[in-house]
């Protein structure tokens, strides 16, 4: 069974910090990582892909991958009370060209004025 | 241009009864994948078809099924309904194994 986790939450940060948001995941051969933003009620919506190595940013998200370590994370900037939601980390199936997706569970994010 | 569509958005049913949902994808998109969203919980994997063929299946019964049609839409159904398969059921469209984008979901309640 291949496993997501994410850090359990929920994480709440004041109107212009950093949040930082983690995911692990067990299958060493994994090829694309992304984020997904869920409001509540609504369904997910992508914010950020990555399939290498480092860091990509994308305005105010930047998103790190290790696959040596087998770690995800994103970041978001200058965060905002709009960015309240929760964060969902999705891994491909490795070997697969199709894109079944594994989940974790989220993590709830908070962002007070 | 329109992205992933659902129908319907939310629908009650009885236990032990049928449900078919329905999803149409991204115009140029051949993959449609189906999951379920329980509260608390990331999605899980339930089908994915690609060109009007089954590709992966996930750890669901046999009283779920799926098909794609010509035109890349597709249905899912889940027969003798239980308690249980209350849900948010999502419908993902991809090009090949690019990002999967999310329609609005279906709702289901099960009474």
């Amino acid at each position: 069974q291949k496993e997501v986790e994410q850090n359990s939450g929920p994480l709440s940060v004041p109107e212009g910090a950093i949040a930082s948001l983690n995911c692990t995941y067990s299958d060493r051969v994994s090829q694309s990582f992304f984020w997904y933003r869920q409001y509540s009620g609504k369904s997910p919506e992508l914010i950020m892909s990555i399939y290498s190595n480092g860091d990509k940013e994308d305005g105010r998200f930047t998103a790190q991958l290790n696959k040596a370590s087998q770690y995800v994370s994103l970041l978001i900037r200058d965060s905002q009370p709009s960015d309240s939601a929760t964060y969902l980390c999705a891994v491909n199936e490795g070997g697969s060209t199709l894109g079944r997706l594994y989940f974790g569970r989220g993590t709830q994010l908070t962002v007070w004025p | 241009d329109a992205g992933v569509t659902q129908s319907p958005t939310h629908l009650i049913k009885t236990r032990g009864q049928h449900v078919t949902l329905r999803c149409s994808p991204i115009s140029g998109h051949k993959s449609v994948s189906w999951y379920q969203q329980v509260l608390g919980q990331g999605p899980q994997f339930i089908f994915q078809y690609y060109e009007k063929e089954e590709r992966g299946r996930g750890n669901f019964p046999d009283r779920f099924s799926a098909r794609q049609f010509p035109n890349y839409s597709s249905e899912l159904n889940v027969n003798a309904l239980l308690l249980g398969d209350s849900a948010l059921y999502l419908c993902a469209s991809s090009f090949t194994n690019t990002e999967a984008f999310f329609g609005q979901g279906t709702r289901l309640t099960v009474v």
